[in-house]
């Protein structure tokens, strides 16, 4: 069965930087992108980018460009985010999302079936 | 990027209650909309994609509409088990995907 297991919390101080880890099983891991989502506390979601796992190409979300780099090592299946000069309103459960997709005949859906289950990140001085 | 927006932000219902939530994009998404489910301390859970179609193993009692601009989340008979919040996804622009502010769903 597909699972996405992610690497454990994590308390920061401002300027730090943060690597999050989402190994995955129970699929081909080169097939499907894997999204990062994040969630600040009583928040709604955000979504932060995404990683071709298969190439490594990455698409950020505006808001994170310059501060986000998403890896991965396929050999071990796993997602890396890492979110850099952290400050407090970082603060926030971080969450991979596998994308899949449905192909029809004018392009493809997409959405994310299966998630993480969430890594706090707390920035405090 | 595309907002989206759903109404109401909180409510309040009944077992067996019939729910609708709605959301509403800034632009036309086509079909590319997706809901999803979260429950306290955990990670949220695909109900609906493309507007309309059901996740497996997702109840029947969930269902999804709409196209363009409009979209709607509705519940037929709500049951303990759907108290949560839910989010509306866009994935029309996949560079820059966007979620609703969130419904939260309550015991009246």
């Amino acid at each position: 069965q597909v699972q996405l297991v992610q690497s454990g919390a994590e308390v920061k101080k401002p300027g730090a930087s943060v690597k999050v880890s989402c190994k995955a099983s129970g699929y081909t891991f080169t097939g499907y992108y894997m999204h990062w989502v994040r969630q600040a506390p009583g928040q709604g979601l955000e979504w932060m980018g995404r990683i071709n796992p298969n190439s490594g190409g990455t698409n950020y979300a505006q808001k994170f460009q310059g501060r986000v780099t998403m890896t991965r090592d396929t050999s071990i299946s796993t997602a890396y985010m890492e979110l850099s000069r952290l400050r407090s309103d970082d603060t926030a459960v971080y969450y991979c999302a596998r994308e899949t997709y449905y192909d029809y005949i004018w392009g493809s859906y997409r959405y994310s079936d299966y998630w993480g289950q969430g890594t706090l990140v707390t920035v405090s001085s | 990027d595309i907002q989206m927006t759903q109404s109401p932000s909180s409510l309040s219902a009944s077992v067996g209650d019939r729910v609708t939530i709605t959301c509403r994009a800034s632009q036309s998404i086509s079909s590319y909309l997706n809901w999803y489910q979260q429950k306290p301390g955990k990670a949220p859970k695909l109900l609906i994609y493309a507007a309309s179609s059901l996740q497996s193993g997702v109840p029947s009692r969930f269902s999804g509409s709409g196209s363009g601009t409009d979209f709607t989340l509705t519940i037929s008979s709500l049951q303990p088990e759907d108290f949560a919040t839910y989010y509306c996804q866009q994935s029309y622009s996949t560079l820059r995907i966007t979620f609703g502010q969130g419904t939260r769903l309550e015991i009246k």
